[in-house]
């Protein structure tokens, strides 16, 4: 079965710092990966994912992650923090089975942006 | 722009009562799952339908959780009795399809609460 990890369940930065979540996932087969944000009491919402092709992945506010195989990570980065990027973030990978696929979540990590 | 619905979003109960959770997907998408989050956890799928045809209920607690899409578009998913362990935010999402590249759209949930 494929599994996340996520490395740290909290993580602090300043407000203009870089933004650095650890991803590491076990997979039998090249993975689609996934990096999913959520706001306190919202659901889930989709930052990026890798699915095969470029190996960095562009998301959505500023966010980008690097595929890569040989360390089986997926890291999500963002070069500036903004105080609206304080969330829960989870990485996610889906698993393809005969009767469709499944996404296994990691852990989370809880983002804290400091002024 | 199109967005998975869910209600109620809060939902206090005591335990040993049924409740139930309706959840409407974007239209057009075929594939519904309905996931647990434990506060502080990632989501676990419970239950994954294709158009009305459960194709993953594997963590589904079968002896009081049940969910049903009968026309293949909107679900619901029920517990009864309700237990203490079963407070939890229950997500419902779609997809155009089950395969795993495709984005999976999330509601924002039901926060269950059993006293």
């Amino acid at each position: 079965a494929q599994s996340v990890t996520q490395l740290g369940s909290h993580v602090s930065v300043s407000e203009g710092a870089l933004v650095l979540l650890r991803c590491n996932y076990s997979s039998s087969v090249p993975p689609y990966l996934f990096w999913y944000v959520q706001y306190p009491n919202q659901g889930l919402q989709l930052l990026l994912k890798y699915t095969s092709a470029a190996t960095l992945v562009k998301g959505i506010n500023g966010f980008e992650a690097e595929f890569k195989k040989s360390e089986t990570s997926f890291h999500l980065t963002k070069p500036s923090a903004h105080m609206s990027d304080a969330a829960e973030y989870f990485c996610a990978v889906s698993e393809e089975r005969a009767s469709g696929s499944r996404l296994t979540f990691g852990e989370g990590t809880q983002l804290t942006v400091n002024p | 722009e199109a967005e998975v619905a869910q209600s109620p979003r809060y939902k206090i109960t005591e335990k040993s009562q049924a409740v139930a959770f309706w959840c409407d997907p974007i239209s057009g998408h075929a594939t519904l799952y309905w996931y647990r989050q434990i506060l502080g956890q990632g989501p676990e799928l419970l239950v994954q339908f294709q158009d009305e045809s459960v194709v993953d209920d594997s963590q589904l607690p079968k002896d009081r959780f049940s969910a049903e899409r009968l026309k293949g578009v909107d679900s619901t998913l029920k517990i009864q009795p309700a237990e203490l362990g079963d407070s939890a935010m229950y997500l419902c999402a779609s997809s155009l399809v089950g395969q795993g590249y495709n984005e999976q759209f999330f509601g924002p949930g039901t926060r269950l609460t059993v006293l």
